[in-house]
């Protein structure tokens, strides 16, 4: 059975700074894996998709990388924005399960301005 | 890109009676739709799995009479919840699958369900 685990698990720091928000997971064969955004109250935002075949992703000031083998992902946040407070959601698709998605407790993220 | 839609966003209801939460696909047709249930500062939980044209698929511990699934169409699931109490109070999510698969699931904006 697949498990997620993210770490921290909350986070406060003040804008501009760069962010790391880690990811692991106990199943290594998973067909991708995804980072969503979730903000108080409301659903999931999708942010980025890696492949299982691939390393990384990039959108905008986000990165995401991907050590299938070791079960790792880290998402990489760029000169943080007070907008960027939310939760982050870490979610591999290994195919256990009717979704096939296990998802973390996530990152709860404060920026603050 | 896909847009999954969600409602109501909200709802208030007395114990006991029943809500229905709608999970709609805009723009694009969706075999398999999937429902969650979050409560507060912990993980998505899958419910079920919604197929259309046939009964809904229910998670381990779930009580399928009592969360009433039907996906009657290839845009729309509906989840029912049947005399509802407080410890139903959550939020819910659904989310779809497309008809071409790829393992992409595209989620609603979810509904926020207080019994009182």
């Amino acid at each position: 059975k697949q498990e997620v685990t993210q770490i921290p698990a909350a986070l406060s720091v003040p804008e501009g700074e760069n962010l790391v928000l880690n990811c692991s997971f106990t199943d290594s064969a998973i067909y991708n894996l995804q980072w969503f955004r979730q903000d108080p109250g409301k659903g999931l935002t999708s942010l980025l998709l890696i492949q299982s075949s691939q390393r990384e992703q990039t959108s905008g000031r986000l990165n995401a990388s991907l050590d299938k083998s070791s079960g790792r992902s880290t998402l990489y946040i760029a000169a943080s924005q007070p907008g960027d407070s939310a939760t982050y959601l870490c979610a591999p698709h290994s195919g256990g399960g009717a979704d096939g998605l296990t998802f973390g407790k996530g990152t709860h993220l404060i920026i603050q301005p | 890109g896909a847009v999954v839609s969600q409602h109501p966003s909200w709802v208030i209801c007395k114990s006991g009676t029943s809500v229905k939460i709608e999970c709609r696909s805009l723009d694009f047709q969706a075999t398999t739709m999937f429902w969650y249930r979050q409560f507060p500062k912990q993980s998505l939980m899958l419910m079920a799995t919604s197929n259309e044209g046939s009964k809904a698929t229910y998670e381990q511990g779930v009580e399928k009479d009592k969360f009433l699934i039907n996906h009657a169409s290839l845009t729309l699931s509906t989840l029912t919840v049947t005399s509802a109490h407080p410890e139903d109070s959550s939020f819910y999510i659904c989310s779809a699958m497309t008809v071409s698969g790829a393992n992409v699931l595209t989620f609603g904006a979810g509904s926020r369900l207080t019994v009182l």
